[in-house]
């Protein structure tokens, strides 16, 4: 069964803390996609980033980081220098590949709430 | 084009309405997705259309729900007799589906939160 865990319900930190949501998944298929997703207030999801399961390279874009461990089925989300504009919910979801028509729905984790204060 | 766009943003039905929903998907994306999503949780799939084909249905899906895609353009999903614990956000996705193995990612409109009172 295909699932994603993220443990940590809400997170709390001052401007320029840095922050890690961690995220942990199960899936049965070899060929899967990794994504996060930030929901600030207005709802909409805003797409962060997507891996899959092949390719294991750390990645940084500004400050934002993820570690994708398959050892520990992990895709760790950091932020560094944490700023208020960062306040959000953020999902962390998997999707796995297929052929044909079933493919690329979503599974979600419950979401991790990051406020950062000024 | 401005994104994915949904419509209303907010609807307030009472129970045992019928109700629609629409999303305009980004208007080269062949795919198009709905999820729901109640408070304090992650979206949750319910249906996916390649062009107007509706290729996957969730069990979340109950018969009281319907959607459709008639000219791989916009989607409507339908409501019927609704229920309290329909009341959630209702957000939908489009992707540019190449083929194959492999996966483009999805952009999701603002959602349509739904009451049910």
């Amino acid at each position: 069964a295909q699932k994603v865990t993220q443990a940590q319900t809400e997170i709390s930190v001052v401007e320029k803390e840095d922050v890690t949501l961690d995220c942990v998944y199960e899936t049965r298929d070899t060929t899967y996609y990794l994504f996060w997703y930030k929901q600030p207030p207005s709802g909409e999801l805003v797409f962060l980033i997507r891996r899959n399961s092949f390719d294991e390279q750390n990645e940084i874009s500004g400050r934002y980081s993820w570690n994708f461990q398959k050892s520990t089925s992990s895709f760790n989300f950091t932020i560094t220098a944490s700023q208020v504009v960062d306040s959000a919910v953020y999902f962390c979801a998997l999707s796995e590949a297929g052929y044909g028509g079933s493919q690329g729905n979503l599974i979600f984790g419950k979401g991790t709430k990051l406020s950062v204060k000024p | 084009d401005t994104g994915v766009s949904q419509d209303p943003r907010h609807k307030i039905t009472k129970r045992g309405q019928n109700v629609t929903f629409r999303c305009d998907p980004i208007s080269e994306h062949n795919r198009l997705y709905w999820y729901r999503q109640t408070l304090g949780q992650g979206p949750e799939f319910l249906t996916y259309f390649q062009n107007e084909a509706q290729l996957e249905k969730s069990r979340l899906l109950s018969d009281r729900f319907s959607a459709e895609r008639p000219k791989g353009s916009f989607s409507t999903l339908e409501i019927q007799r609704t229920e309290q614990g329909d009341s959630a956000m209702y957000l939908c996705a489009s992707s540019l589906g190449t083929g194959g193995v492999g996966y483009t990612e999805a952009f999701f409109g603002q959602g349509t939160r739904l009451t049910v009172v």
